[in-house]
């Protein structure tokens, strides 16, 4: 059975510093996996995926993240955080055949001046 | 191109209620979703159409019902509200139901129950 597990609740950084947020999952088959951003009071919006090309994926507003399938992990991470990047981010997996997303709890960053 | 739209945007009822959220797709996707959101617990799939004409259960389908009214609406109805639905509920769209396809959401509808 699919899941994902966000090791991270809340996340706080200093504006110009590095994001690193984290995230694991559970898979039979092999997945696709993607990083969702939400804004407050937005709806979601992609910020990459991983659909078994490269496992070094890059996204929109200079996010990027590794597939690692022997750490089962696809961490989210950014070179140095804006103020605009402070939102809540979800990682998301999908199996083959499956026709749903299964969804992380969540990570909720926030970036201080 | 408006992408998914929903509405209303905000809703309280009284326990007991019934009320239909509705949801629109410009995009021509074939395939379309409603998920819950609750605090701490990411989004949860209540619905799906992989198709016009088609409908399927997904993790927490007590108390709702769907309907695909065509390929671009695809509606959530509550027949009687209880406060456990309070909730912020999205709507989203997919080319298709493959697992490889992104999704697309709406901005959400917040629901209180009272």
């Amino acid at each position: 059975a699919q899941s994902v597990t966000q090791l991270d609740s809340h996340v706080s950084v200093s504006e110009g510093t590095p994001v690193l947020l984290r995230c694991n999952y559970s898979s039979s088959y092999s997945p696709s996996l993607f990083w969702y951003v939400q804004h407050p009071n937005k709806g979601l919006q992609l910020l990459l995926k991983y659909t078994s090309a490269a496992t070094l994926v890059k996204g929109i507003n200079g996010f990027e993240a590794e597939f690692k399938k022997s750490e089962t992990s696809f961490h989210l991470t950014k070179p140095s955080a804006h103020m605009s990047d402070a939102a809540e981010y979800f990682c998301v997996v999908s199996e083959g055949g499956a026709r749903k997303l299964i969804f992380g709890a969540g990570t909720r960053l926030a970036v201080h001046p | 191109n408006a992408g998914v739209t929903q509405t209303p945007k905000f809703q309280v009822l009284k326990t007991g209620q019934s009320m239909t959220l509705q949801c629109a797709q410009d995009m021509n996707h074939n395939s379309m979703y409603w998920y819950r959101q609750d605090p701490g617990m990411g989004l949860r799939l209540i619905y799906y159409s992989a198709s016009e004409g088609t409908t399927d259960k997904g993790e927490v389908p007590n108390g709702y019902n769907v309907s695909r009214l065509n390929k671009r609406e695809f509606s959530l109805r509550l027949e009687s509200a209880a406060p456990s639905q309070t909730s912020v509920y999205f709507c989203a769209s997919s080319v298709t139901p493959g697992q490889k396809r992104e999704q697309y959401f709406g901005p959400g509808t917040r629901l209180t129950v009272t």
